[in-house]
């Protein structure tokens, strides 16, 4: 069975600075995806991000990106230039390609300081 | 419209009553997925529906039962719950298995459930 571990429970970031949330999977499969989800107070999980395993290439979108190391099943989350918006529950979740199931990390709540 | 709605956001129940909660996308996704959320927790796989059919149950109570009436809508019905199922219904939807790419799950806002 797949399993994500998320170590950091919290983590803080002034204002305009980068934040780094980790995330490791452990997997025996070849094939599959990883994602970044945010879930602020307001409760709606919203996808930040995706990986496809077969990419080499790392994803970005806009202020976040992703460092994703295949061979260490490592897939951290780089968010720059912090917005106070950005305040709010990150989940990494693990999805095989052939597969329905995500699972998901514990998560890390971010918070972000004026 | 990448938008997946839930109807009630908010439900307080008593252990006797019967209710039900209600998720709708217009995607045109044949996946749909209920979610449990514990506060300060990941969400929890409670059912699967892929082409209106259950296919997925993680052996959830028989106190909760699902519906998909079309590919459009999906229901969760509640009976006798008790205090402990007390918490955020998560509805999400995405293209089914057998289509290709990542997939992703988009998740709509949440029923927050209070059971007295």
């Amino acid at each position: 069975a797949q399993t994500v571990t998320q170590s950091q429970p919290e983590m803080s970031v002034q204002e305009a600075e980068t934040v780094t949330l980790s995330c490791t999977y452990d997997t025996s499969e070849s094939d599959y995806y990883l994602f970044w989800y945010k879930q602020p107070p307001s409760r709606q999980m919203i996808l930040v991000i995706r990986q496809e395993a077969y990419k080499q290439q790392n994803a970005t979108e806009n202020r976040f990106s992703v460092n994703f190391q295949k061979a260490a099943k490592s897939f951290s989350l780089k968010i720059s230039d912090s917005q106070l918006g950005d305040a709010a529950m990150y989940f990494c979740a693990y999805r095989s390609a052939g597969g329905s199931r995500l699972t998901f990390g514990e998560g890390t709540q971010l918070t972000v300081n004026p | 419209d990448t938008e997946v709605t839930q109807t009630p956001k908010h439900l307080v129940m008593g252990m006797t009553n019967k209710k039900s909660l209600k998720c709708e996308q217009h995607m045109g996704h044949r996946a749909m997925y209920w979610y449990k959320q514990k506060a300060k927790k990941p969400p929890e796989l409670m059912f699967v529906y892929s082409y209106e059919k259950l296919s997925i149950n993680e052996s959830v109570p028989s106190r909760f039962s699902p519906e998909c009436p079309n590919s459009s809508l999906l229901n969760l019905h509640l009976h006798a719950l008790q205090p402990e199922d007390s918490a955020l219904y998560l509805c999400a939807s995405s293209r089914p298995g057998l289509a290709g790419g990542p997939r992703e799950q988009f998740f709509g806002p949440g029923t927050r459930l209070t059971v007295l």
